[in-house]
């Protein structure tokens, strides 16, 4: 079974541009989370998506949204990009359906802001 | 709400010392527990788990006992390798983690 994959790998933007991050889970896996690794924050949720509802949501500013699709891919997105916003984006997939249980993460999107 | 409270790092230990990383939770009702772990430049795999009291979660020769009375679970390996250096989150069921654990080990 393939696991969890997320596009790009890398990227580089700058101050001000918005940047599209996309994950798909392990087959069968109907939430997605996403979390945002820094060295000084450790890792930080952001939200999750169950069955393309939000279904739980961290402390962020706005410009975080994303979406689920009906295959269960995600996307996330960051509009007006900050400095602080460099850092390392996690996307993990679960199969239990009232809470994430055992959690399967990707290798992660670094985005760097320039 | 539910949270979880890891020992902070970074920790530094040299080749076949014993490791404890310490983990507590608050949590209603009775959640499975967790410890991933993430090697440099990947993301994070799960090391192992316990769903309930009692129960001890091991693989690669690391173990975690699930404790309800002192609502702790705590990471413990008896013999450490280089291959073992690495950042650990002690999580909970749902969507808590710990901050992390950065462990070297030094030949």
């Amino acid at each position: 079974k393939a696991g969890v994959t997320q596009t790009p790998r890398y990227l580089i933007k700058t101050r001000g541009q918005q940047v599209t991050l996309s994950c798909s889970p392990i087959s069968g896996h109907r939430s997605v989370s996403w979390y945002q690794q820094t060295p000084g924050q450790g890792l930080q949720f952001l939200f999750e998506y169950f069955s393309e509802t939000q279904r739980n949501k961290g402390n962020f500013p706005g410009r975080f949204s994303g979406r689920q699709f009906s295959n269960s891919r995600s996307e996330m997105n960051v509009s007006t990009l900050e400095l602080g916003d460099s850092a390392l984006y996690l996307c993990a997939s679960s199969l239990a359906a009232v809470k994430p249980d055992t959690q399967y993460f990707g290798p992660g999107t670094r985005l760097t802001v320039l | 709400g539910d949270s979880v409270t890891q020992m902070e790092g970074p920790v530094t230990l040299s080749e076949e010392a014993f490791l404890t990383i310490n983990c507590t939770y608050t949590a209603t009702g009775y959640p499975s527990l967790f410890w991933y772990v993430q090697y440099p430049g990947e993301g994070l795999q799960l090391l192992l788990k316990a769903t309930k009291a009692d129960d001890k979660g091991s693989n690669k020769g690391f173990e975690a006992t699930y404790r309800k009375e002192t609502t702790s679970f705590h990471l413990e390996k008896g013999s450490v390798q280089v291959s073992d250096s690495a950042v650990y989150f002690c999580a909970l069921t749902g969507l808590s983690f710990g901050a992390g654990t950065t462990v070297t080990v030094r030949a």
